[in-house]
């Protein structure tokens, strides 16, 4: 079954580490992104790409890169240049035309330590 | 202002309740209109789709306000198994022809015995 996979499911971060998080999709979808939501919040975009090797930031990049060498793959990592990371990850993917059929990963859970 | 604006709740109601949830949006250029529901400390899922005409799925009925920019979720017969927060989530295609989804910080709803 075609679906969107991240891992790990939890990570812990030491101060002043790079941490990188997978989201690896196998629905085709040309669009990838990534969220932030912090407790009691909503989603806030960090990073999306909608083709190979081209990404925009969001509206919450800073301290964030991301890479899109493959149609399937789109890794982000948490510097240590982002002060407060801990936080609920999701990866989501979707097509660039509606129906959009978005779909979201189980989510990573970043805490430091 | 917030691009789309949810009340957070929490809404707490009785098994067998009718509840309404309203979700209002600042962009009158917006498309495309969905409910997602996430469970605690889960990714979140597509609910509906909100269609010009209104629609019911079961008991879930969604509807579009275009006029007063607003789309609302009832649901009726309320179970223990309701009990998530409702994202509201709007898209449009911005200045680079893009299209961006934007999120609500979601409602809460409890469903209590």
């Amino acid at each position: 079954d075609g679906g969107i996979t991240q891992s790990p499911k939890y990570l812990f971060r030491k101060e002043g580490q790079n941490v990188t998080l997978s989201c690896e999709q196998n629905l085709n979808h040309d669009a990838m992104y990534w969220y932030r939501q912090d407790p009691g919040q909503g989603l806030r975009l960090i990073y999306y790409s909608q083709i190979v090797n081209d990404f925009q930031k969001g509206d919450i990049a800073e301290g964030y890169s991301v890479s899109r060498e493959k149609k399937e793959s789109f890794p982000l990592t948490v510097t240590s240049a982002q002060k407060n990371p801990t936080a609920f990850y999701l990866c989501a993917s979707s097509k660039l035309t509606a129906p959009y059929g978005y779909t979201f990963g189980s989510g990573t859970r970043l805490t430091v330590v | 202002r917030k691009e789309v604006e949810q009340d957070p709740g929490p809404f707490n109601v009785p098994e067998g309740a009718t509840v309404a949830f309203n979700c209002t949006y600042s962009n009158s250029a917006s498309q495309s209109f969905f409910w997602y529901r996430q469970d605690c400390r889960k990714e979140p899922k597509l609910l509906m789709s909100v269609y010009s005409s209104g629609n019911e799925d079961g008991r879930f009925t969604a509807q579009l306000n275009r006029a007063s920019q607003y789309i609302s979720l009832l649901i009726r017969d309320s179970k223990l198994s309701d009990s998530a927060t409702y994202l509201c989530v709007v898209t449009f295609i911005d200045s680079s022809n893009t299209g961006k989804l934007i999120f609500g910080q979601g409602t809460t709803l409890q469903v209590k015995p």
